[in-house]
């Protein structure tokens, strides 16, 4: 099956500073990846998703790149803010997100003030 | 976008009852939800997968005897935790995956913290 392996499971950077998160994965039948922000106790959000057939993807601060052949995806957030702080996980799926997800182990994003 | 709603949020029980989460989509027809189990500070592990009207998937090492998953409708899907134990204390939560529109996005419930005394 899938393994997502994501890296690094905490990271801390000032507020206005850029993070970036890094996911694997293993399927190279998985398409379909989709990063969700994940606050103490709630749901999971999606904030931004890539398909295979994209390389990249933005959203206002927010950013995805996929690089099929190495099998790995980042997550890019510039001028971070407080209200940024949270889990963020990323995740793989195959057929276009039509099958099961299979989630990377987290990492816990703290914004410095 | 579209909205799961998962209940109880919160529930402690005494060892050896049963619990019963519900989880409902309100502005779609969930084809699949997705049950998952969230240990603290630790990712999503997925439990099983429910079709409408079908018997559940289950991942490897969860028994489905324990964990009974009901989706009898396009709307409603149960999870019941049967004869719970403290080992079952964890954060549950729901997803689901609808026709249309929704297809590919996963809207996640809530979550229930359950803890078993």
């Amino acid at each position: 099956g899938e393994n997502v392996e994501q890296h690094p499971s905490t990271l801390s950077v000032q507020e206005g500073d850029s993070a970036v998160i890094k996911c694997t994965y293993s399927d190279s039948a998985s398409n379909y990846f989709p990063w969700y922000k994940q606050e103490l106790g709630k749901r999971p959000q999606l904030i931004i998703d890539i398909r295979s057939n994209v390389g990249e993807k933005k959203d206002q601060r927010i950013a995805v790149t996929l690089n099929k052949t190495a099998k790995h995806f980042s997550l890019h957030i510039t001028e971070t803010q407080p209200e940024d702080s949270a889990v963020y996980f990323c995740a793989a799926s195959s057929n276009f997100g039509n099958e099961k997800l299979t989630f990377g182990t987290g990492t816990r994003l703290t914004i410095i003030p | 976008g579209a909205v799961v709603s998962q209940h109880p949020s919160r529930v402690i029980c005494k060892s050896g009852t049963s619990v019963k989460i519900e989880c409902r989509s309100l502005d779609f027809q969930a084809t699949t939800m997705f049950w998952y189990r969230q240990f603290p500070k630790q990712s999503l592990m997925l439990m099983a997968t429910s079709n409408e009207g079908s018997k559940a998937t289950y991942e490897q090492g969860v028994e489905k005897d324990k964990f009974l998953i009901n989706h009898a409708s396009l709307t409603l899907s149960t999870l019941t935790v049967t004869s719970a134990h403290p080992e079952d204390s964890s954060f549950y939560i729901c997803s689901a995956r609808g026709r249309g529109a929704t297809n590919e996005k996963l809207f996640f419930g809530s979550g229930t913290q359950l803890s078993v005394l």
